[in-house]
């Protein structure tokens, strides 16, 4: 397993600009989650995909944020219109969801916002 | 309200002491997993706890989880240095799908 990856490690953007990252779970890996951690908290969950469906979306996740995993395999966050209030450490991770919801996940190593 | 209650926020101590770390939630919860983090990584899994008054250890490190699955906690006999870092609870509540629920995290200092 080569783990799972994110790109970009650090992005940094004026406020009402639109950024994008991507993630690439673990291979065969059929789930795939979004979490935002400002510092000092723990991780917030975002949105998650089985395959290709979006499966649950937090209320944190405002019209502003777009998330897609079109072929199942890599997903992509999008945010449009940046905020300051959206600088955060933006993580993803994968599982192989087996029938029960006890699976682990695996985190990538996250995409650091900063907007300025 | 934060539906994972870590504690304590921050710990500091010295070479050789012992710690424990607490989860609480009023949720049940299907499974619990402890993390730990570097700063500017992703958290990396120490153990995952699924049945209820389960006991695991890793090494010099004792993961609880309590017998109504409500609560959890993490003990670290004779604390090293490599042992600093962010130290986050999280869990599965049960019957609510797939996504992770997070403490606030504990940032634990070992001085020498």
């Amino acid at each position: 397993d080569t783990g799972v990856s994110q790109d970009p490690r650090h992005k940094i953007t004026k406020r009402g600009q639109n950024v994008t990252f991507r993630c690439d779970p673990i291979s065969e890996h059929n789930r795939l989650y979004w979490y935002r951690q400002t510092l000092g908290q723990g991780p917030e969950f975002l949105t998650y995909f089985q395959n290709e469906a979006q499966l649950e979306k937090s209320r944190l996740l405002s019209d502003r944020f777009s998330a897609e995993r079109p072929k199942g395999s890599f997903s992509t966050l999008e945010i449009q219109r940046t905020e300051q209030g959206d600088s955060a450490m933006y993580l993803c991770a994968s599982n192989r969801f087996s029938g029960g919801n006890t699976d682990t996940q695996y985190f990538g190593p996250g995409t650091r916002l900063t907007v300025l | 309200t934060q539906l994972l209650e870590q504690s304590p926020q921050f710990l500091s101590i010295q070479e050789g002491e012992n710690l424990t770390v607490y989860c609480n939630s009023s949720s049940v919860f299907s499974s619990l997993q402890w993390y730990r983090q570097e700063p500017g990584e992703g958290p990396v899994l120490l153990v995952t706890v699924v049945t209820g008054g389960e006991v695991k250890k890793l090494k010099r490190l004792t993961f609880q989880f309590g017998d109504a699955r409500k609560d959890s906690s993490l003990h670290i006999t004779a604390a090293q240095p490599g042992d600093t870092g962010l130290y986050l609870c999280a869990g599965h509540i049960y019957n609510q799908g797939g996504k992770l629920i997070f403490g606030q995290g504990t940032e634990l200092s070992v001085k020498p």
